[in-house]
């Protein structure tokens, strides 16, 4: 039963640099089909995905983030990581780290989530 | 860039089934995908590929497609049930993106 957990700092300044990691626990099935993926959610506001690197360390990004994301896989210590680029308030949000499966070409879907971490853009 | 569309709020009393619809054009020919949030939780998957669900979701919940609108379907409510839910699809191919539908409240009267 894989597990997710993400981790880092909570408040990061405008135009600073936002990082987290999310630790992979368990099974973590390095089959071609998986992938990992952030995902944040404003408070009271929709889910947004931000990205997913795949186990060959293949990214890709949404349109609307894309010249500011940057994620990695470190297969070694089981974790991968975001880096969010000149943050505004804009950015304040829960982030969620998700296991993907990839269907094909036709599909995609999380079926494992962390349980998210607060990132709060202020000064 | 691809749009899902989903009312704000559904209500539905105990015992009854809650019908929640996504819109989004030519939604028929993609793979839709469900998840439940409750609040403070994270998101946990209850219906993928349309229609099936992932081990420990209870048979209450599936889901259906049109050519224009896709449904998770909840028989049975209970009050547990109650909760934000979220449909998703899969965009793009060359420059693949993952869009979420902005929500739906399910309230159990």
């Amino acid at each position: 039963q894989v597990q997710l957990q993400e981790s880092g700092p909570g408040l990061v300044k405008p135009s600073q640099t936002l990082s987290l990691t999310c630790n992979v626990s368990g099974d973590s099935n390095s089959s071609a089909t998986v992938s990992w993926s952030w995902i944040r959610q404003p408070a009271g506001k929709a889910l947004q995905w931000i990205g997913r690197v795949s186990g060959s360390g293949t990214t890709n990004y949404n349109p609307s983030l894309k010249s500011r994301v940057t994620m990695s896989l470190d297969t070694s210590n089981k974790q991968f990581s975001l880096k969010l680029s000149s943050v505004t308030a804009a950015d304040t949000a829960v982030y969620y780290c998700a296991r993907g499966q990839q269907v094909l070409l036709y599909a995609f879907y999380m079926d494992v989530w962390g349980k998210g971490t607060t990132v709060t853009v202020s000064s | 860039s691809y749009v899902l569309t989903q009312p704000p709020s559904v209500s539905v009393a105990p015992g009854q089934t809650a019908n929640i619809p996504c819109r989004g054009n030519n939604i028929g020919g993609k793979s839709v995908h469900w998840y439940q949030q409750k609040p403070g939780q994270a998101p946990v998957l209850v219906v993928y590929d349309d229609s099936d669900r992932p081990a420990g979701i209870p048979e209450r919940f599936s889901g259906s497609k049109s050519a224009n609108t896709a449904t998770l379907i909840i028989s049975r409510v209970e009050v547990g049930d109650e909760a934000d839910y979220y449909c998703q699809v899969w965009d793009g191919i060359t420059d693949p993106d993952v869009i979420f539908g902005g929500g739906t409240q399910l309230t159990v009267l």
